[in-house]
């Protein structure tokens, strides 16, 4: 069974640095990574999709990468904004059609 | 283009009586899924409908939760007998195809809240 982690599971950082957001998973027999972000009270948005074939992706101030043979990826926010204020989860596909989700990092940036 | 929609946004039940709620997935997405999101856990798996495939119920967790998903689009989720162990939110996602390939896409969820 696919087990996520997330680390560390709350953190603080000044507006204006960078954040460093760690994911593991202890199958390395993946097919894709996916990072989300979530508000309080609302649904997942998607912020990056990572193939088992690739080993970043970026968008923006987002940058995620992939090492799956030692079970991780990293998200990083670069010169963090009050708006990046959010759960961010992860979550791996590993061929049985369904996502394994890590319990989230809670980000808050402070003005 | 319209995104995954859920309704109601929240529900309120007293224990025992059954639930139903509704996704519409993103028009021409084949694949759909619903996750239950408990506080203090993580997200977990429930179903898995693809195009006219048997769909995947390995994640339902009593026999009280069923699902179904009419004309390969709208799907709806429902609880019997509800439990308060069952507040939760429920979310669904669809993608164009499986899992492995595709990204899911989530709806805003329903908060389902028992007495």
């Amino acid at each position: 069974k696919q087990e996520v982690t997330q680390i560390p599971a709350a953190l603080s950082v000044p507006e204006g640095e960078n954040l460093v957001l760690n994911c593991s998973f202890t199958d390395s027999a993946i097919y894709n990574l996916q990072w989300f972000r979530q508000d309080p009270g609302k649904g997942l948005t998607s912020l990056l999709l990572i193939q088992s074939s690739q080993r970043e992706q970026t968008s923006g101030r987002l940058n995620a990468s992939l090492d799956k043979s030692s079970g991780r990826s990293t998200l990083y926010i670069a010169a963090s904004q009050p708006g990046d204020s959010a759960t961010y989860l992860c979550a791996v596909s590993s061929g049985n059609n369904r996502l394994a989700f890590g319990k989230g990092n809670q980000v808050v940036v402070i003005p | 283009g319209a995104g995954v929609s859920q309704s109601p946004s929240n529900k309120v039940t007293e224990k025992g009586k059954d639930v139903e709620l509704r996704c519409d997935p993103i028009s021409g997405h084949t694949a759909l899924y619903w996750y239950r999101q408990s506080l203090g856990q993580g997200l977990e798996f429930l179903i898995y409908f693809q195009g006219n495939s048997a769909p995947d119920k390995s994640g339902l967790p009593s026999d009280r939760f069923s699902a179904e998903r009419t004309g390969g689009s709208v799907s709806t989720l429902t609880i019997q007998r509800t439990q308060q162990e069952d507040s939760a939110v429920y979310l669904c996602a669809s993608s164009l195809g499986i899992a492995r390939s595709y990204e899911q896409y989530f709806g805003p969820g329903t908060r389902l809240t028992v007495t």
